[in-house]
């Protein structure tokens, strides 16, 4: 099985500030890498796909890159709306894995 | 637009069983393959199981093989999940979601539905 780990697991930042979060795979999974985010008391939404392809509707602040075994998510300048739980996702092989999430908490 | 409504759950004792659904509309269910993935109170994701359109090849976790059986009904736009031999740490919130065009990653989900596992 494939170990995603993100770091760091929670980041504090100021609104309209920048914010980079990692994730990390055990073994490479080529650019087979998603990023979606979760607000409290919703279902995650599908924020990036194949490492760098924002999902339909997405804001161009968000973006993300990496291949192999590293990869980051960024977001310039953070929204209110910004603010949530953040989880990376392999689908490069089975059984698919997610990393442990970051919480981006308004600092 | 693409809707997954997911129904089914509610509190059961170990040991017991529970069937998921998951209604799909606003797009052709038969042509997607169709993810159930589980989040524990305050935790994070779980991917749980997997299926083709057309059922033809079925993935699980090792957590819940042997357990739970992921099946649809394309006629109705509907796919399940059984649970048997439901244990404590199998409470969570259960999401289906759709797979992406050409790979796994999960485009849409349900508003999830909790299965609470206890005596």
């Amino acid at each position: 099985e494939i170990v995603m780990t993100q770091s760091p697991a929670t980041l504090s930042v100021s609104p309209g500030e920048g914010a980079t979060l990692s994730c990390r795979a055990s073994q490479s999974v080529s650019r087979d890498l998603a990023w979606y985010q979760q607000k409290p008391g919703q279902a995650p939404r599908l924020l990036i796909y194949g490492s760098s392809t924002r999902a339909t509707g997405v804001p161009a602040r968000f973006s993300g890159s990496g291949s192999g075994t590293e990869f980051t998510l960024t977001i310039s300048s953070l929204q209110s709306e910004d603010f949530a739980v953040y989880y990376c996702q392999q689908h490069n092989a089975w059984p698919l894995t997610f990393g442990g999430g970051t919480d981006v908490e308004i600092k | 637009q693409v809707q997954l409504v997911e129904s089914g759950g509610g509190v059961v004792q170990p040991g017991r069983s529970l069937r998921l659904s998951c209604a799909a509309s606003g797009f052709t269910f038969s042509s997607y393959g169709i993810h159930w993935v589980r989040q524990a109170p305050g935790k994070g994701l779980e991917w749980v199981a997997f299926t083709w359109s057309d059922e033809s090849n079925k993935f699980y976790a090792d957590s819940v093989k042997g357990r739970f059986t992921i099946s649809r009904d394309n006629s109705k736009n509907t796919l399940y999940l059984q649970m048997n031999s439901l244990r404590g740490e199998d409470t969570a919130i259960y999401y289906c979601a759709r797979r992406g065009d050409s790979s796994s990653w999960l485009d849409y989900w349900g508003q999830g539905t909790l299965v609470t596992v206890s005596s």
